[in-house]
């Protein structure tokens, strides 16, 4: 059965760090691109960063420098390390996979009973 | 950046009527546009991929149409279940990738 399901959100304040986690089972998470999304309450959806199945990751660049994804093989699980935090990071995090399509596009594929984990910034 | 700009805002419909959306994208994105359904406490869905096809399990109402910076997705007759944000979303800028503002579809 394939399921992501996020982790490690809380209440943190300005400046400080937390670690987001997405247990990933079903697939193999080094074998496929996987990306974070999140959604700050009341606004829209805003993707934050990939890592591709080679290594290489990307980010958007309201995070680029602060926040690094990774993975961790042993125990199949993506991560978010989220560095220097600030109120305008609070948000629901979710974690997400990218499905190949013949176009030779990719899109993002989320859990149906993922609910996300929610970081909240705040002094 | 590509920045996608969704129409309307806000759109309030009853069940069983028609729903157009429609998102406009900065430069051309081929037919690299996807839409997502997001419900309250729910992971987002995806409906359409690559402007027109849908996505696994998704029911016929939904359908999408366009191409290079010209989008629309329409639901031919509301059911209950399917007020939401929607949301669009370009891959033609590899690797970034942008979603539209949203869309709430709203029951009248």
């Amino acid at each position: 059965e394939v399921r992501l399901e996020e982790s490690g959100g809380g209440l943190v304040q300005p400046g400080g760090s937390l670690r987001l986690s997405c247990a990933v089972s079903g697939f193999t998470v080094n074998f496929n691109y996987m990306s974070w999304v999140r959604q700050v309450p009341g606004k829209g959806l805003e993707w934050i960063s990939i890592l591709y199945s080679g290594g290489a990751t990307f980010y958007a660049d309201s995070v680029n420098g602060r926040f690094t994804i990774s993975r961790d093989t042993s125990n199949n699980t993506l991560y978010l390390q989220m560095n220097s935090l600030r109120a305008e990071d609070t948000a629901v995090y979710y974690c997400a996979r990218e499905d190949f399509y013949l176009s030779g596009s990719y899109y993002l594929w989320f859990d149906p009973r993922g609910q996300g984990t929610l970081v909240s910034v705040s002094s | 950046e590509i920045v996608l700009t969704q129409s309307p805002v806000t759109l309030s419909l009853s069940p069983g009527e028609r729903a157009t959306l429609s998102c406009r994208a900065s430069q051309s994105v081929g037919t690299y546009l996807a839409w997502y359904q997001h419900k309250p406490g729910r992971a987002p869905r995806l409906l359409i991929y690559d402007a027109a096809n849908r996505a696994t399990g998704i029911p016929t109402r939904f359908s999408g149409s366009g191409s290079g910076t010209d989008f629309t997705l329409t639901i031919s007759s509301l059911e209950p279940e399917d007020f939401a944000v929607y949301y669009c979303l370009q891959r033609g800028n590899w690797p970034r990738i942008t979603f539209g503002q949203g869309s709430r579809l709203e029951i009248k």
